[in-house]
């Protein structure tokens, strides 16, 4: 049972341009979330996380948006650099529960 | 910050032969390690979590005998596959965090190939 579902596996997007990725999750339970960088070879690097209290968390060019209702959560970057280009992981966890349940993430191509 | 380092990066075995991996937190204290298994376009699964002076707690249908985790220090954690077998080739990752409800820092994971 994929409890934490990221449909689109691949995104490509121009750069300069919005990158909007997405995140679906079934457990109500979840409450807290992060998103993840990955290179080829490289272990995943944290970007930006939301507890189910905020709706709304940035960090730089990086926005995370939580629709708690919706079961929903997607990250925004803008402006888009070809730096970007990777495999984003979303990742969510339970109150009190240290266990992540990951995704199986999307890559993101920047075309330049 | 937070840099967590995992050795080796790769690693080819006989068939049997028992396999140690490393994982150390460079710049911080991680009250708690964990340690997942990655299969071929599959995502990231939990084995184990491992809290520093105390038994790892293993998820379900993970063999605790096989996959052996110690936490010695809040620096570092290691797991051991024991009489590893081919069907023990996979990706292993390890992650750190300094303290509740903070992000899971991640190595870069070791590739283990068993013969």
């Amino acid at each position: 049972d994929q409890q934490v579902k990221q449909n689109s596996p691949s995104l490509s997007v121009q750069e300069g341009r919005i990158s909007i990725l997405n995140c679906d999750y079934t457990n109500s339970m979840f409450d807290y979330f992060l998103w993840y960088k990955k290179y080829p070879a490289e272990g995943p690097t944290f970007l930006i996380s939301i507890s189910s209290i905020k709706d709304k968390n940035e960090d730089g060019r990086f926005t995370v948006f939580l629709n708690k209702s919706a079961k929903h959560l997607s990250l925004h970057i803008v402006p888009s650099q070809p730096g970007d280009s990777a495999v984003y992981f979303c990742a969510a966890s339970g109150f009190g529960n240290e266990k992540l349940t990951f995704g199986t993430g999307t890559r993101l191509t920047i075309i330049p | 910050g937070a840099v967590v380092s995992q050795h080796p990066s790769w690693v080819i075995c006989k068939s049997g032969t028992s396999v140690k991996i490393e994982c150390r937190s460079l710049d911080f204290q991680a009250t708690t390690m964990f340690w997942y298994r990655q299969f071929p376009k599959q995502s990231l699964m939990l084995m184990a979590t491992s809290n520093e002076g105390s038994k790892a707690t293993y998820e379900q249908g993970v063999e605790k005998d096989k996959f052996l985790i110690n936490h010695a220090s809040l620096t570092l954690s290691t797991l051991t596959v024991t009489s590893a077998h081919p069907e023990d080739s996979s990706f292993y990752i390890c992650s750190a965090r300094f303290g509740p409800e903070q992000p899971q820092h991640f190595g870069d994971g070791t590739r283990l190939s068993i013969l």
